[in-house]
């Protein structure tokens, strides 16, 4: 029973450039979670999807960062014209359907911006 | 908004003996969870807890909510090198759970 999947594991991106993380939830999870991970800060929850929907992105930076979960395929983070300060660690994580379960994490996508 | 201050930040143990790393909380928990993350990686779910005083237990991890349910403990018994990571403590929201606050996160290491 694969876990939850994330790629690409590294990331390089300039700065300007657009930077798309990608996320596949555990089977039978229909609830996606993204958080980040600054360095030498904590971890920090960003929006919570279920398929095709966005549920809550309170913490979502308001311009340059995106998130969708279409009905098939993986959930995908999308930050656009990124800038040093978006180098972090980027966590997803996902829940079966009921809510009050535990959240399951991936092995992050590391993104460094020059 | 609700903070999780962990405690101590990071604690260094000779190899066999037991340790505690305290959560707490400014609001009522929720849903309070435990995770384990090594240097490089992503988060392993240790247990999770919902009702005050609650306890669980895996493998030599004992985790604790207290009966107000604002702190919450974790309890390693003859600790071991592979115990050795960040030790997470996260809350729920009041709702589903859906929106984790995550502790400042405690660094143990294992001494042989």
């Amino acid at each position: 029973n694969a876990g939850v999947m994330q790629n690409p594991r590294h990331l390089v991106r300039r700065r300007g450039q657009e930077a798309r993380l990608r996320c596949s939830p555990m089977k039978g999870h229909s609830h996606v979670y993204w958080y980040r991970q600054l360095p030498e800060e904590g971890l920090k929850f960003m929006v919570y999807l279920q398929k095709e929907n966005i549920i809550d992105e309170s913490g979502m930076p308001k311009e340059r960062f995106s998130a969708e979960f279409p009905k098939e395929g993986p959930s995908i983070l999308r930050i656009q014209q990124v800038v040093r300060g978006d180098s972090a660690a980027y966590f997803c994580a996902s829940s079966p359907i009921h809510l009050q379960e535990a959240q399951y994490f991936g092995p992050g996508t590391r993104l460094l911006v020059l | 908004s609700q903070e999780l201050e962990q405690s101590p930040q990071s604690l260094i143990v000779q190899e066999g003996k037991n340790l505690t790393i305290n959560c707490t909380s400014s609001k009522t928990l929720y849903g309070l969870y435990w995770y384990k993350q090594k240097y490089g990686e992503g988060l392993i779910f240790l247990m999770m807890l919902q009702k005050g005083g609650e306890e669980k237990s895996h493998e030599k991890i004992t985790a604790k909510l207290d009966e107000k349910k604002q702190q919450s403990s974790l309890h390693i018994t003859a600790s071991q090198p592979s115990h050795a990571g960040i030790y997470l403590c996260g809350a729920g929201d009041s709702g589903g759970y859906q929106k984790v606050t995550f502790g400042t996160g405690t660094k143990l290491q294992v001494i042989p």
